[in-house]
């Protein structure tokens, strides 16, 4: 399974803009780059997917270089509530392998007031 | 919510014993994925269930099974419990069984203390 590379955390200010960034030099042709976040005490959150373009959603934007070796996860203006470990995974596509999200560590995200 | 249920949501039980954890999916998806997180392993992936069929397996122990039933709902069997398998287990869910980007929706977890 491909790896991916993330800083152990981060800090921002509340209603800041937050870049996480994400390196996965060894991605394949068939990897979606996935981004879920963990909120204490709760299960893992589905936040946002991408192939080889930009995506936005409700919860934030993702950016991915060129050569899609590195991406990163945008959250336009951060709330208390965003204060999470972020997780950036690599999850195959190809229907043989099944759906697994292979997590790593994550980066913990911490917002100041 | 994620719509994805889980039961029971604490478990305390002694070495040696055997526990069963229960999981209802979302309406109307079809995969099933059990993860089991840790202290020192971080969350990790152990099976996946589609439609009733084991579809992927990740580092799950010979003593731990899991089977999807005809109404979809999984459960997982832990046996031959030992202290290193207190940990959080995580159920999630999800449409399809694989191909494509497919999202999945976990549930709260059961946390299993084994002592």
């Amino acid at each position: 399974d491909a790896k991916t590379t993330q800083p152990n955390s981060m800090e921002s200010n509340e209603e800041e803009p937050v870049h996480l960034p994400c390196n996965h030099s060894t991605i394949s042709g068939t990897d979606y780059i996935h981004w879920y976040r963990q909120l204490p005490s709760q299960g893992p959150e589905y936040v946002i997917h991408g192939l080889t373009s930009n995506v936005n959603n409700r919860m934030a934007s993702l950016a991915i270089a060129e050569d899609r070796k590195s991406s990163t996860l945008i959250l336009h203006r951060a709330t208390l509530r965003d204060a999470a470990v972020y997780y950036c995974i690599l999850r195959d596509g190809r229907r043989n392998q099944g759906g697994k999200l292979i997590f790593g560590q994550g980066t913990e995200l911490s917002v100041k007031p | 919510d994620s719509g994805v249920t889980q039961t029971p949501k604490h478990l305390i039980t002694a070495t040696g014993q055997r526990v069963t954890l229960r999981c209802s999916p979302r309406s109307g998806d079809l995969s099933v994925y059990w993860y089991q997180q840790s202290l020192d392993q971080g969350l990790q992936f152990l099976i996946q269930y589609y439609n009733g069929e084991e579809r992927a397996k990740g580092n799950i122990l010979e003593r731990f099974s899991a089977q999807q039933f005809p109404d979809l709902h999984s459960e997982l069997n832990l046996s031959s419990l030992e202290l290193g398998d207190s940990a959080l287990y995580f159920c999630a869910s999800s449409v399809g069984g694989g191909g494509g980007p497919g999202e999945q929706y976990f549930g709260p977890g059961t946390r299993l203390t084994v002592t």
